[in-house]
């Protein structure tokens, strides 16, 4: 199975900074790595798929890069409605397999 | 617009068993892979099973493979996962979800869950 391991589990941070999540895989997954956004008491939201393709209606501020086993997600201007938490989840290995989550609040 | 509405969950006694649906509209059924994705409470996600556009290919993680069932119905555009000699470790919501492809890759479109507990 496939591991993916996130960092860090959480993070306070200033509206306006720079914020950067990673994730690592186990194993080499290619490209084959998507980020989702959890908003506190709703269903995930698909952000971003294959490392870096932007889903349709998400701001351009969310951003992704990495290749392998190392890939990351950037917001680059922290607004209020980001809080939430981030996984990224793998794909096709069986079983498909997502971090543990990062919780990003405002500071 | 695409939407998917999860029902059947609910509180089930350990070892006995229990159905959920996933009714979808606004977009082909058939065109597309489907999912269900669990959260217990308090914790991550995972998935759970996964089934191809035509149905032809099933997948499971192995915490549920020969107690959870995945299926579809093009006729009603539903989805369904039976659940049969369910453990306090499916206490969970459990979304159904869209594949952008007609097979196993991202979950793009979520239900809003159902909640599952289970409990004597």
């Amino acid at each position: 199975d496939i591991q993916m391991t996130q960092s860090p589990s959480s993070l306070s941070a200033s509206v306006g900074d720079r914020v950067t999540i990673t994730c690592q895989a186990s194993q080499d997954i290619h490209n084959f790595l998507n980020w989702y956004q959890q908003k506190p008491g709703k269903a995930p939201n698909l952000l971003i798929y294959d490392v870096s393709n932007l889903e349709s209606g998400v701001p351009l501020r969310f951003s992704g890069r990495g290749h392998g086993t190392h890939f990351t997600l950037t917001i680059s201007s922290l607004q209020p409605e980001d809080v939430a938490t981030y996984y990224c989840q793998q794909y096709p290995d069986l079983p498909l397999s997502f971090g543990a989550g990062t919780r990003v609040e405002i500071k | 617009q695409v939407r998917l509405v999860e029902s059947g969950g609910g509180v089930v006694q350990p070892g006995r068993s229990l159905t959920l649906s996933c009714v979808a509209s606004g977009f082909s059924f058939d065109f597309y892979g489907m999912h269900w994705v669990r959260q217990a409470p308090g914790r991550g996600l995972q998935w759970v099973a996964g089934i191809w556009y035509d149905g032809s290919v099933t997948q499971y993680a192995d915490s549920v493979k020969g107690r959870l069932t995945i299926s579809r119905d093009t006729a009603k555009n539903t989805v369904y996962l039976q659940m049969t000699n369910v453990r306090g470790e499916d206490t969970a919501v459990y979304y159904c979800a869209r594949d952008k492809s007609t097979t196993t890759s991202g979950f793009d479109y979520w239900g809003q869950g159902t909640p599952v507990t289970v409990s004597s």
